[in-house]
């Protein structure tokens, strides 16, 4: 069964970099389509995006070029980092993973509050 | 986009729960899943393909629907099924979900 668990800073100060790291257990990372989602504070889910199989990323445009997915798979790792972030960016952020687009496994989700 | 019906359902255990998850254009090859959402929780996949139940997902779960219009019931409320749901497409990026749709308890 594989689990994820995401890492990371907890406050992040405006216009700063937000940086997670989801760590990947119980399967081989290479399996897998790999990503991130979000869910501000009193709304609904958004996707983030995904790393895939062989390397290609792909982000929702909404997030305006300012999120970065890479994987490290000797520590079985991968990672978002966010530019420019603001207090709209506080969320609980999710890992997440699947054969496919569909997400089958999630972590436990970690939330990131932007402030000063 | 997807447009979830009603924003809340006031129900009693025991009854039956109907969602309703409309798609601005035809979700391809039916790639439409439904999540179960608690708060301090990871979402949870019940449904996908419009329509096939996930690992573990009791049977009182069931999603229909193609093309544009999809629907998630819930038969026989349990009290852990008090939660919001999630409709998703996952064929065309970007991945989008639905507004959501609280059942709450009545």
């Amino acid at each position: 069964q594989v689990q994820l668990q995401e890492s990371g800073p907890a406050l992040v100060k405006p216009s700063e970099t937000l940086s997670l790291t989801c760590t990947v257990s119980g399967g081989s990372m290479s399996n897998y389509y790999l990503g991130w989602f979000r869910q501000p504070p009193g709304k609904g889910l958004e996707w983030i995006g995904y790393i895939e199989k062989r390397g290609p990323t792909i982000y929702n445009p909404s997030l305006k070029n300012r999120a970065i997915i890479s994987a490290d798979t000797s520590k079985s790792q991968f990672s978002l980092k966010m530019s420019s972030v603001t207090a709209a960016d506080t969320a609980v952020y999710y890992c997440a993973g699947g054969w496919g687009w569909l997400v089958d496994y999630w972590g436990q989700g970690t939330l990131v509050t932007v402030s000063s | 986009v997807l447009t979830q019906s009603p924003g809340t359902l006031s129900l009693s255990p025991g009854e039956r729960a109907t969602l309703s998850c409309r798609a601005s254009q035809s979700v391809a090859r039916d790639y439409l899943a439904w999540f179960q959402k608690k708060p301090g929780q990871a979402p949870r996949l019940l449904i996908s393909g419009a329509s096939s139940r996930a690992t573990d997902i009791p049977d009182r779960f069931s999603g229909g629907g193609s093309g544009t219009d999809f629907t998630l019931s819930i038969n026989r409320l349990e009290p852990e099924d008090f939660a919001v749901y999630y409709c998703q497409q996952y064929a065309t990026s970007p991945l989008t979900f639905g507004g959501g749709t609280r059942v709450e308890i009545k």
